[in-house]
């Protein structure tokens, strides 16, 4: 949504290669999060951050990596251990007070051939 | 873990008709959300629940939340193309409101 970036929009790797995924926000929300998608299924959430260098793991998070050295920024490695890698990812962060709603990135579509 | 299950998967509707999709979780849910993904796009925030029992609306979409806060539904009444896309609830549980499950979704299709 607005305020928060993903690039690229699509993303092309080899198998065995590590990738990394970009996701920045101006929106100054604290908690930020990855998302996978793929077709037919919900949302998995993959990790989370609810604060500058500070994460903790989601549902999947086994073959990924994150940091959280910036507040406006939370990159995602999607490493060669990650079985099934192409997918739909999605980034998100989540506002304060009491909504607790989530505004998303428009997504990268990652294809790992 | 918490589960969200949703159904239906998939619903095809003509133009006009109404429409539901239910969502049931396996725990009791502090809040629920629903979000729409409209084909090619991302989630949308669209509303959420707090309290049990508790109706909202918005134009022709009417939500509710169950009276035991594990079981919510969305109705659309006379659906437009518009309306097209994948509908997700999702909730917050255990006493983390960071962490959020979302449900598979019903993905909605009309036929002008």
């Amino acid at each position: 949504d607005g305020g928060i970036t993903q690039s690229p929009k699509y993303l092309f790797r080899k198998e065995g290669q590590n990738v990394t995924l970009s996701c920045e926000q101006n929106l100054n929300h604290d908690a930020m999060y990855w998302y996978r998608q793929d077709p037919g299924q919900g949302l998995r959430l993959i990790y989370y951050s609810q604060i500058v260098n500070d994460f903790q793991k989601g549902d999947i998070a086994e073959g990924y990596s994150v940091s959280r050295e910036k507040k406006e920024s939370f990159p995602l490695t999607v490493t060669s251990a990650q079985k099934n890698p192409t997918a739909f990812y999605l980034c998100a962060t989540r506002a304060r007070g009491l909504s607790y709603e989530q505004y998303f990135g428009p997504g990268t579509r990652l294809t790992v051939t | 873990g918490q589960q969200v299950m949703q159904i239906p998967q998939y619903q095809h509707v003509q133009e006009g008709e109404d429409f539901t999709t239910y969502c049931n979780s396996s725990t009791t849910l502090s809040n629920i959300q629903w979000y729409k993904q409209r084909p090619g796009g991302h989630p949308v925030f669209l509303i959420q629940l707090v309290k049990s029992g508790e109706v909202k609306k918005q134009k022709r979409l009417t939500f509710q939340f169950g009276e035991a806060k594990k079981n919510s539904s969305l109705h659309i009444t006379a659906t437009q193309t518009t309306d097209v896309g994948t509908y997700f609830c999702a909730g917050y549980s255990g006493g983390s409101n960071y962490k959020l499950t979302f449900g598979k979704g019903t993905l909605l299709t009309v036929n002008p």
